[in-house]
């Protein structure tokens, strides 16, 4: 079952702008992570938000998380050409985290950065 | 991608064959996952495994199977049971709440 909806399903964007992505989910969770997958790649983890954490900072990328919503954004900011890739939220709900956790990846959004 | 390998990139299944997806990681992770991506879809998990000689099934295990005998490896078995196999498959491990993701398989039947 997926549990995280991204919004919008598509951006497109001049270089040099913000992109702000976002995902609801809909139970109660331990974290929140956005990863990012190239055409054709596997996917690579960009940042994880913990539950009882409310923003994080890595970079150019600045997430959000709203429990009292269930949603969390991603920002980033001053986009790059090379920031064209497919962004999934995922989340966590497993009782323990670890070599327990199990993750639920939404449908994911395409971002195209044009130069 | 880590010190994830996947092989091969690309399967060519053929009707009512068994084919095995190979899954390798030398991260020194306990925990192992395979998920199925189709086109404009996210990450759907068929099997995990947590620790050696044990695994358990995820949302869509049917047609599918694996094995865990040894750490750094956990192969998948797409069946012939699996009536749609055509999809990108995904091996990630785990390290403390982070998933490693390996290059990705792309299953097509001939």
């Amino acid at each position: 079952s997926q549990q995280g909806e991204e919004d919008p399903q598509a951006l497109s964007i001049q270089e040099g702008e913000n992109a702000t992505m976002n995902c609801s989910y809909k139970t109660s969770i331990n974290n929140l992570q956005w990863y990012r997958q190239n055409s054709g790649r596997g996917l690579v983890h960009l940042i994880l938000i913990r539950s009882n954490e409310r923003e994080k900072h890595s970079g150019r990328l600045r997430v959000t998380l709203d429990t009292s919503k269930k949603s969390s954004s991603l920002l980033i900011t001053a986009s790059r050409a090379a920031d064209t890739a497919s962004y999934f939220c995922a989340t966590d709900s497993s009782l323990y985290t670890g070599a327990n956790s199990k993750l639920t990846f939404g449908k994911g959004i395409t971002l195209s950065v044009r130069p | 991608d880590g010190g994830i390998t996947q092989s091969p990139k690309y399967l060519f299944r053929k009707e009512g064959q068994n084919v095995t997806l190979s899954c390798e990681q030398n991260l020194n992770h306990d925990a192992m996952y395979w998920y199925r991506q189709d086109p404009g879809q996210g990450l759907r998990l068929i099997y995990y495994s947590q620790i050696v000689n044990d695994f358990q099934k995820g949302d869509i295990a049917e047609g599918y199977s694996v094995s865990r005998e040894k750490k750094e490896s956990f192969p998948l078995t797409v069946t012939s049971a699996q009536k749609n196999p055509t999809a990108f498959y995904l091996c990630a491990s785990i390290n403390g709440e982070t998933q490693y993701f390996g290059p990705g398989t792309r299953l097509l039947v001939l």
